[in-house]
């Protein structure tokens, strides 16, 4: 079955650094990927999309990248701020919500 | 717009006991699904519905019930706790029906501890 990790449980980076969270998946149907932050004791909030036709989205601060040749996505966190420390996890879609699989998380640490 | 509300928020039981967790949406949208978080390990889908009156399976549906009679309202029941199922709970919602893509709306969670 499909499985989607990430690569550290926990990444500390200095205020204002760039923060880069890996993500692995198996499945080669996956058609779309989200990126989401998880506050400790609150719902996931999204964060980004990308479709397996792109190999790059830009939003605020964040960019996500897809290699679909070795099944790797990343979230790259711009100028990382205290309000970025969460935990981060991405899920795979192959057709659907119905047949989603989220990653188990890294724990983002902002050190001031 | 209160988006999507879970209660409770924290719930004892004991093993044996059953219980609803209620989910609740005000954003007209279709699609409504149940989660578990258990620690280690990434979101697993319950059940899902793609509007009222259709409910389905997700991955680990075993031991939990759902109905769908509005387009509000998406309660999960347990029908006889076990302690596998302490865990942490999530409703989540999409716009459409097909929920292909899209933003997963979540709701702030339901923490379950089964003795």
């Amino acid at each position: 079955g499909e499985s989607v990790g990430l690569h550290l449980p926990t990444l500390s980076v200095q205020e204002g650094d760039n923060s880069i969270i890996n993500c692995a998946y198996s499945n080669s149907a996956s058609d779309y990927f989200i990126w989401y932050k998880q506050e400790s004791g609150k719902g996931p909030q999204f964060i980004i999309d990308i479709r397996s036709n792109m190999d790059k989205r830009q939003g605020q601060r964040v960019t996500v990248l897809l290699n679909k040749t070795v099944k790797h996505l990343s979230l790259q966190i711009a100028a990382t701020q205290p309000g970025d420390s969460a935990v981060y996890f991405c899920a795979a879609l192959s057709g659907g919500y119905q047949k989603v699989t989220f990653g188990t998380g890294t724990k983002l640490q902002v050190i001031p | 717009n209160a988006g999507v509300t879970q209660t409770p928020k924290f719930q004892v039981l004991k093993t044996g006991q059953s219980m609803t967790l209620q989910c609740a949406q005000d954003m007209n949208h279709e699609y409504m699904s149940w989660y578990r978080q258990d620690p280690g390990m990434g979101l697993r889908l319950i059940h899902y519905s793609v509007g009222a009156g259709i409910t389905d399976q997700g991955e680990v549906p075993n031991g939990y019930n759902v109905s769908r009679s509005t387009t509000e309202d998406f309660p999960l029941r347990l029908l006889s706790a076990a302690p596998s199922q302490t865990s942490v709970y999530f409703c989540a919602t999409v716009p459409n029906r097909g929920a292909l893509t899209g933003e997963l709306f979540f709701g702030e969670g339901s923490r379950l501890t089964v003795l």
